[in-house]
């Protein structure tokens, strides 16, 4: 199993560029989400899916968008990039109903915002 | 004032020291607590549950304190490997949906 993939690892972009970052998943979990890490602020989470059809908000989803058509993917669009975006990015998933809360993540994408 | 909150460090100790940590919540709604590893430019993964009760696994023992809203996590016997920074997780509701991460305190063992 691959696990929690993300793609891309590194990205650069320009004030105002949109950009998708992919997230899938092949442990057919039915939670997935999404958090920025930036130093000395710990993990935000940005949005969250308990299921394809399903999604919201979690503690700062400005300037992004998220969809879950299938099990397996969740990604996230930024829609107008701006340097306060700029951060480590982190998918991570889980089982519904799992008694440990225990979350898979990702490696992480680390996006640059000029 | 954050939801959970963390001594950033670093706490520097030697191979075979004791060190422990503390994490403080706000919310005391709180359900379920957490301690998660994180190397450096990895991921964060699960490292162990905090019970009511106190969980110990191997050299690492979790300690939850209800009253003062607070967990704690103690590390015997320090090894090298154990250089990372430790993630406290708070869940605010059931389900697990949202669960909050502290910013970590950052553990450097050396020879």
């Amino acid at each position: 199993n691959a696990g929690v993939t993300q793609t891309p690892k590194f990205q650069v972009l320009k004030t105002g560029q949109s950009m998708t970052l992919q997230c899938a998943q092949d442990m057919n979990h039915e939670y997935m989400s999404w958090y920025r890490q930036d130093p000395g602020m710990g993990l935000r989470l940005i949005h969250y899916s308990v299921g394809a059809g399903i999604t919201d908000q979690g503690e700062v989803p400005n300037g992004y968008n998220v969809s879950r058509s299938t099990t397996e993917d969740f990604p996230l669009r930024l829609l107008s990039a701006a340097p306060s975006q700029t951060s480590v990015y982190f998918c991570a998933s889980r089982r519904a109903g799992a008694g440990t809360g225990e979350l898979f993540f990702g490696e992480g994408s680390r996006l640059t915002v000029l | 004032r954050k939801e959970v909150e963390q001594d950033p460090g670093p706490f520097n100790v030697p191979e075979g020291a004791t060190v422990a940590f503390n994490c403080t919540y706000s919310n005391s709604a709180s359900q379920s607590f957490f301690w998660y590893r994180q190397d450096c430019r990895k991921e964060p993964k699960l490292l162990m549950s905090v019970y009511s009760s106190g969980n110990e696994d191997g050299r690492f023992t979790a300690q939850l304190n209800r009253a003062s809203q607070y967990i704690s996590l103690l590390i015997r016997d320090s090894k090298l490997s154990d250089s990372a920074t430790y993630l406290c997780v708070v869940n605010l509701s059931g389900g697990y949906n949202k669960l909050i991460f502290g910013a970590g305190t950052r553990l450097a063992v050396h020879p």
